[in-house]
């Protein structure tokens, strides 16, 4: 069983829609990266969070260490929104990353 | 200020030979991390190194494989004796090494597609 589990795995939407990636996990964490993988498959790191909620531009991310949960969300979503998001939890050893397998994204004009 | 850079951004080898990939990380940074993404898998953590020294090697295979980051110089993952199953996109990432471990923001590099015939 992986350690981080994202869902949906593949998601079609509308552009303007507003849309939610979750990712859950099973280890106690200190940290949680969000990371997007273009088509291209260049990476961008879009957060990293241990509490909370950050926003930047349309993206906003939000966790709740109690519920082991991580959501991040995309308001006014557009065709360029489209790409991999993957989720890395930072375990409370501090070792390494453990990766969620990824949530394909498709904004249709 | 340059990104980081990878080079080769793609490299082809023979069964048996070695694969040297290296990475030059952004301006001020002295932590990478090397990941390996296999074809249609996600991303997996390899190793994170510091300047002269390897902090979490936990993610490297035990066997042919091998990561540097010298005083001076780009970080070098090295696999000796590639064998097929090694054909996979190698990403490093950079961070400045200011914050608690792996709680920093990460720089991607644009991978190296390794391909083993």
């Amino acid at each position: 069983k992986n350690e981080v589990e994202q869902s949906p795995q593949n998601l079609t939407a509308q552009e303007g829609e507003f849309i939610t990636i979750n990712c859950s996990y099973s280890v106690g964490i200190s940290a949680l990266h969000w990371l997007q993988q273009h088509p291209g498959g260049g990476i961008v790191s879009l957060f990293m969070l241990s509490s909370g909620k950050k926003k930047h531009g349309r993206l906003i991310a939000t966790i709740n260490i109690q519920e082991k949960h991580s959501s991040l969300h995309i308001t006014a979503s557009h065709p360029r929104d489209s790409a991999v998001y993957i989720c890395a939890a930072v375990p409370n050893t501090g070792n390494q990353f453990y990766f969620g397998t990824g949530t394909s994204l498709t904004v249709i004009p | 200020n340059a990104g980081v850079m990878q080079n080769p951004r793609h490299l082809v080898r023979r069964r048996g030979q070695e694969a040297r990939l290296r990475c030059s990380p952004m301006k001020g940074h002295s932590h990478v991390y090397w990941y390996r993404q296999l074809p249609e898998e996600g991303l997996k953590f390899m190793v994170y190194l510091q300047k002269e020294n390897i902090i979490d090697e936990s993610g490297m295979p035990k066997e042919r494989f091998s990561a540097e980051f010298p005083k001076e110089g780009p970080s070098i993952l090295r696999i000796q004796q590639v064998v097929r199953g090694d054909s996979a996109a190698y990403f490093c990432a950079s961070s400045p090494g200011l914050a608690v471990l792996y709680q920093e923001t990460q720089y991607f590099g644009p991978g190296t597609r390794l391909l083993v015939l």
